[in-house]
């Protein structure tokens, strides 16, 4: 069972390029989560989904897009990369929303040069 | 915007100590939750409290969810080197999704 799969694990970008951070999970959860962790941070949320089709925004949307054409598949774009986009960025799954478990992937870590 | 406040930052103690770490916040939760995360990887729950009031244990780790479910505990008792990472609060208002806390950074030398 592999649960949450993100890849790549590792990019580096230059400012102004453009790229899909890919995720899946095989666990037929209906939500999924985009977040982005800094350090001292904590999580911050940018997308999230509560099935296909249907996307919203978190706390820190801007500079990415989502979207979700089926239950296993919910990928990032950002379409111009920027120094402060610069993060380790985690996608995340559960059953239901509120009080269910988060299970996460193991992140991508993203420098923007 | 519900904020999580984590303290202390950091924890370094000696194996077989004691430890509680604390999170705080002063908007009320339906419920809050207990993460752990190693470098490389992401976090893992460890606990869901979703009463005030409510204690959970989970072998050596003790959770506690305020009585007026606005600040919640983690003791470990007798730390081992395998407790160390990255100990994550995360707190629902009701409908809400989850806000994370900053973290508190856990090492435990042998």
């Amino acid at each position: 069972n592999a649960g949450v799969t993100q890849t790549p694990k590792f990019r580096i970008l230059k400012i102004g390029q453009s790229m899909t951070l890919q995720c899946t999970q095989d666990m037929n959860h209906n939500y999924m989560y985009w977040y982005r962790q800094d350090p001292g941070m904590g999580l911050k949320l940018i997308y999230y989904s509560v099935g296909a089709g249907i996307t919203d925004k978190g706390e820190v949307p801007n500079g990415y897009n989502v979207s979700r054409s089926t239950t296993e598949d919910f990928p990032l774009r950002l379409e111009l990369a920027a120094p402060s986009q610069t993060s380790v960025y985690f996608c995340a799954s559960s059953f239901l929303g509120e009080n269910s478990p988060l299970h996460f992937g193991n992140g991508t870590r993203l420098t923007v040069t | 915007t519900q904020l999580l406040e984590q303290s202390p930052q950091f924890l370094s103690i000696q194996e077989g100590e004691n430890l509680t770490v604390y999170c705080n916040s002063s908007s009320v939760f339906s419920s809050l939750q207990w993460y752990r995360q190693e470098p490389g990887e992401g976090p893992v729950l460890l606990v869901t409290v979703v009463t005030g009031g409510e204690v959970k244990k989970l072998k050596r780790l003790t959770f506690q969810f305020g009585d007026a479910r606005k600040d919640s505990s983690l003791h470990i008792t007798a730390a081992q080197p395998g407790d160390t990472g990255l100990y994550l609060c995360a707190g629902a208002g009701y409908g809400q999704n989850f806000v994370f806390g900053p973290g508190t950074r856990l090492s435990v030398l042998p």
